[in-house]
């Protein structure tokens, strides 16, 4: 089974500042990684995934993230935030050849001016 | 293209009764999971459906059961509802049942047991 840490239930950050929210996983298989975001009332936006080949994904914008085998861990990264980014982020695994997504408890990120 | 459309988008029931939540899957997709996200927490897997057969389940109930037509639309049915059932019920279809197909989200069904 796959089981998913989120370090940090709250993320307070000033605007213009970088963040950072740490996802560590556990699964003794091949696992895909995934970030989404959820803004209040709303479903879950795919953000960014990691499949294979490098280890560093972006998204459009300015989101990245980077696979660690190593250390188990697939942190997601911002130079800079916006106010727009307040909104809670979900770290997700699935197995490589399995069909469920295991989610982590989110992280909720408050941008303030 | 039409994403994932879910209905009804919130619910009041009472504690005892059932209900039935549905989804409508993205043009093209054949697959339908479910996901339960209680208050403050990550989503929970509930089960898929992929070509209208049950290919998974996780760790709920049977009285949690669902249905997927032959246009890949989804029925989630909850029998002798708890207060603990209280929660966003979340759907996601996608082009196949694992892979590396991508989920698309619905915005959800917000269920209150009272």
């Amino acid at each position: 089974a796959q089981s998913v840490t989120q370090l940090d239930s709250q993320v307070p950050v000033f605007e213009e500042a970088p963040v950072e929210l740490r996802c560590n996983y556990s699964s003794s298989v091949s696992v895909y990684l995934f970030w989404y975001v959820q803004y209040p009332n709303q479903g879950l936006q795919l953000l960014l995934k990691y499949l294979s080949g490098s280890t560093l994904v972006e998204s459009i914008n300015g989101f990245e993230a980077e696979f660690n085998k190593s250390q188990t861990s697939f942190h997601l990264r911002k130079p800079s935030v916006h106010i727009s980014d307040t909104a809670e982020y979900f770290c997700a695994v699935r197995r490589a050849a399995g069909n469920k997504l295991t989610f982590g408890g989110g992280t909720r990120v408050l941008v303030k001016p | 293209e039409t994403g994932v459309t879910q209905s009804p988008t919130h619910l009041i029931k009472t504690r005892g009764q059932q209900v039935t939540l549905r989804c409508s899957s993205q043009s093209g997709h054949n697959t339908v999971s479910w996901y339960q996200q209680a208050l403050g927490q990550g989503p929970q897997f509930i089960f898929q459906y992929y070509r209208e057969e049950e290919n998974g389940r996780g760790n709920f109930p049977p009285r949690f059961s669902g249905l997927q037509f032959p246009n890949y639309s989804s029925e989630l049915n909850v029998n002798a509802l708890e207060l603990d059932d209280s929660a966003l019920y979340l759907c996601a279809s996608s082009l196949g049942a694992g892979g590396d197909y991508g989920y698309t989200f619905g915005s959800g069904t917000r269920l209150t047991v009272v």
